[in-house]
């Protein structure tokens, strides 16, 4: 089983839909939380961190759920420009500083 | 420059070839990352730099990979006797001290092994 487990894709929404990503990790020592995207053959970016508190960036909203180890992305309003593929990631622990990966999730938005 | 450069941005070896790849982090980032991200797959993480330190190699898939960073500043990643299993794209990143959590990734080299 991997470190980190996303939803499969792809998603196909139309513009104006909201859609949900869900992410599992299976350490319970995991400290940190991000969504990334990575655009088709390009390098991926960071989107957002994720706190247990929840937190929003405009029409994108993160989850995290640490008894569930769960963790989850909200987009509301999906544009043709949120197409992409979207990464759930952790780190591992205080000290560690590599990021472990889920698969991504690939959403494709259609007018 | 701005950002994290790698060259080159795309390379053809054939089966039992080295190649080296070249990272260049941002300016005064002294964390360096290297990934490895096969197709339709997530980025593994391969190796960490702390200035011209290898303080963690767990991800290197085998003997075969091998990364420095002299100096502190580039870091070239090498992979010797390549085989078709090491097509991929590889991403270097780096970060500010500390801040392991706000990594910027390069464009990646996207080796072809044939």
């Amino acid at each position: 089983r991997k470190e980190v487990e996303q939803d499969p894709g792809p998603f196909n929404v139309p513009e104006g839909a909201t859609v949900a990503f869900n992410c599992t990790y299976s350490n319970s020592a995991s400290q940190s939380f991000f969504w990334y995207r990575q655009d088709c053959r390009k390098e991926p970016k960071l989107l957002m961190s994720v706190y247990s508190s929840g937190n929003e960036d405009g029409r994108f909203t993160a989850q995290l759920n640490r008894a569930s180890q769960y963790i989850s992305l909200l987009i509301r309003d999906s544009k043709l420009s949120d197409s992409a593929t979207y990464l759930c990631v952790v780190i591992r622990n205080q000290a560690g500083t590599a990021l472990i990966f889920g698969k991504g999730t690939t959403l494709s938005v259609s007018s | 420059g701005a950002g994290v450069s790698q060259s080159p941005r795309y390379k053809v070896a054939k089966r039992g070839q080295d190649v080296a790849l070249r990272c260049d982090p941002i300016s005064g980032h002294v964390s360096l990352f290297w990934y490895q991200q096969a197709l339709g797959q997530g980025p593994e993480f391969l190796t960490y730099f702390q200035n011209e330190a290898q303080l963690d190699k767990s991800g290197l898939p085998s003997d075969r990979f091998f990364a420095e960073r002299p100096e502190g500043s580039v870091s070239t990643l090498k992979i010797q006797r390549t085989q078709q299993e090491d097509s991929a794209v590889y991403l270097c990143a780096s970060s500010l001290p500390g801040r392991g959590d706000e990594q910027f990734f390069g464009p990646g080299t996207r080796l072809t092994v044939l």
